[in-house]
């Protein structure tokens, strides 16, 4: 099914380990974003693309790096793990970054202990 | 983008029209009002959005005022299924440069 896919669906770490959050999408969208989710908030943005070898920083940018080398990736990478990361992250693309055509993914569960 | 403002939460009995706010005030003209909802622990799902003419779909309606500084989503017969958090966003349609800011939105719980 067309869509996008997140991996892991649940990840537990250590404070200062790395690791990279995976995002695909099948639908040949320009657009793709990062966004995280704490208890009782909305999403906040971090990263985004607007196409391949192009990304530019959100809202919540620090400790997180990405890069878009094609068109159906776009992968999270955080540098050196802080409790204050914990949290709930998604990743959405989006035809030419149109608002009404976001599609998001199930969301990756992030503990940092 | 323009701010919005939604209630914190609501309550809807099951069958019946779920009418939910969000006021835009300083809403611009090239803005357009969109509707998202995220079920429990879900990714946002899109429903809706318009300019500023009433919009009707599968899932919803969507009632804008004629000086747009509010609007209602409605959800005609609410089920159990509905019960989720409700996001009102305002942007305009720019391609590539702009993104999905989400305030807090709107708890609707829809009880049997």
């Amino acid at each position: 099914n067309a869509g996008v896919t997140q991996t892991p669906k649940f990840q537990v770490l250590k404070t200062g380990q790395s690791m990279t959050l995976q995002c695909a999408q099948d639908m040949n969208h320009e657009y793709m974003s990062w966004y995280r989710q704490d208890p009782g908030m909305g999403l906040r943005l971090i990263h985004y693309s607007v196409g391949a070898g192009i990304t530019d920083q959100g809202e919540v940018p620090n400790g997180y790096n990405v890069s878009r080398s094609t068109t159906e990736d776009f992968p999270l990478r955080l540098l050196s793990a802080a409790p204050s990361q914990t949290s709930v992250y998604f990743c959405a693309s989006s035809s030419q970054g149109r608002g009404y055509g976001y599609t998001f993914g199930s969301g990756t569960r992030l503990t940092v202990v | 983008d323009a701010k919005t403002t939604q209630p914190t939460s609501m309550d809807c009995a099951e069958g019946r029209a779920a009418n939910l706010p969000c006021n835009h005030s300083t809403i611009s003209g090239n803005e357009y009002v969109y509707w998202y909802r995220q079920i429990h622990s879900q990714g946002p799902q899109y429903i809706i959005h318009g300019l500023k003419n009433n919009e009707t779909n599968e899932m919803a309606s969507l009632i804008i005022t004629e000086d747009r500084k509010s609007s209602t989503l409605i959800l005609p017969h609410a089920t159990l299924r509905d019960t989720a958090v409700y996001y009102c966003i305002v942007r305009s349609d720019q391609t590539g440069a702009n993104n999905l800011f989400f305030g807090t939105g709107t708890r609707l719980t829809v009880i049997p």
